[in-house]
């Protein structure tokens, strides 16, 4: 059973660029969550979708950040225009309904100079 | 005050010694806790996953909450050089993951020497 995938897994932008990362759940799992690690930082949930409905939000940094799962499968997370303090590593997850356990993916990891 | 406090290390152990890991944290409203394993560049992979207080084994490793204390441990037995990674904490109030987002630790480096 194919895990948690993401694209790209480095991504190397210009401050004000824009960047889209996308997530590929694992078949199945109506659960996906976005998390991201800020170097030196703890790993902080950004948002949960049940399906393709957002469930909560309240993670993310501001308006530059666009998530959406259209169709309740993958899911894109845009950043625009990005900025320095964006750079860290973004995680994806998912989980099946009321299992608990989350699967991660390897990460997209941002850099923005 | 963080939420939850974890030392980040690196903690450095021979081969075969008992390991303790543990966070402490301050929100008494936190229900489930987990522990996961992040080896370098991989994402961070379920290891252990606790309800409310109490000890739970599984294999070589065990993990404790103490809701009084607010504090929880992973032990690992017989540690190996394989068991060298990060190893986070996780909390939250439903089920893990649930309806809410996980607060994680720093995570803690771990190094077992062969």
């Amino acid at each position: 059973e194919a895990g948690v995938t993401q694209f790209p897994s480095h991504s190397v932008i210009e401050k004000g660029q824009t960047v889209t990362l996308r997530c590929d759940p694992i078949s199945g799992h109506d659960n996906l969550y976005w998390y991201r690690r800020v170097m030196g930082k703890e790993i902080k949930f950004l948002l949960h979708f049940v399906k393709e409905s957002k469930q909560d939000e309240s993670g993310m940094p501001n308006n530059r950040f666009l998530a959406e799962r259209t169709g309740g499968t993958y899911s894109t997370l845009k950043v625009q225009p990005a900025e320095l303090e964006d750079s860290g590593v973004y995680f994806c997850a998912s989980s099946g309904t009321y299992t608990g356990e989350l699967f991660f993916g390897e990460g997209s990891r941002l850099t923005v100079l | 005050q963080k939420e939850v406090e974890q030392d980040p290390g690196p903690l450095s152990v021979p081969e075969g010694a008992i390991v303790s890991l543990n966070c402490t944290y301050s929100n008494s409203a936190f229900q489930y806790f987990m522990w996961y394993r992040q080896y370098s560049r991989k994402g961070p992979e379920l290891l252990m996953y606790t309800y409310s207080s109490g000890n739970k084994e599984d294999g070589r490793f065990t993990a404790q909450v103490d809701k009084s204390s607010k504090y929880i441990s992973l032990f690992i037995r017989d540690s190996q050089p394989s068991d060298s990674a990060t190893y986070l904490c996780a909390m939250s109030w439903g089920s893990g993951g649930g309806a809410d987002g996980l607060t994680f630790g720093k995570g803690t480096h771990l190094i077992i020497q062969p």
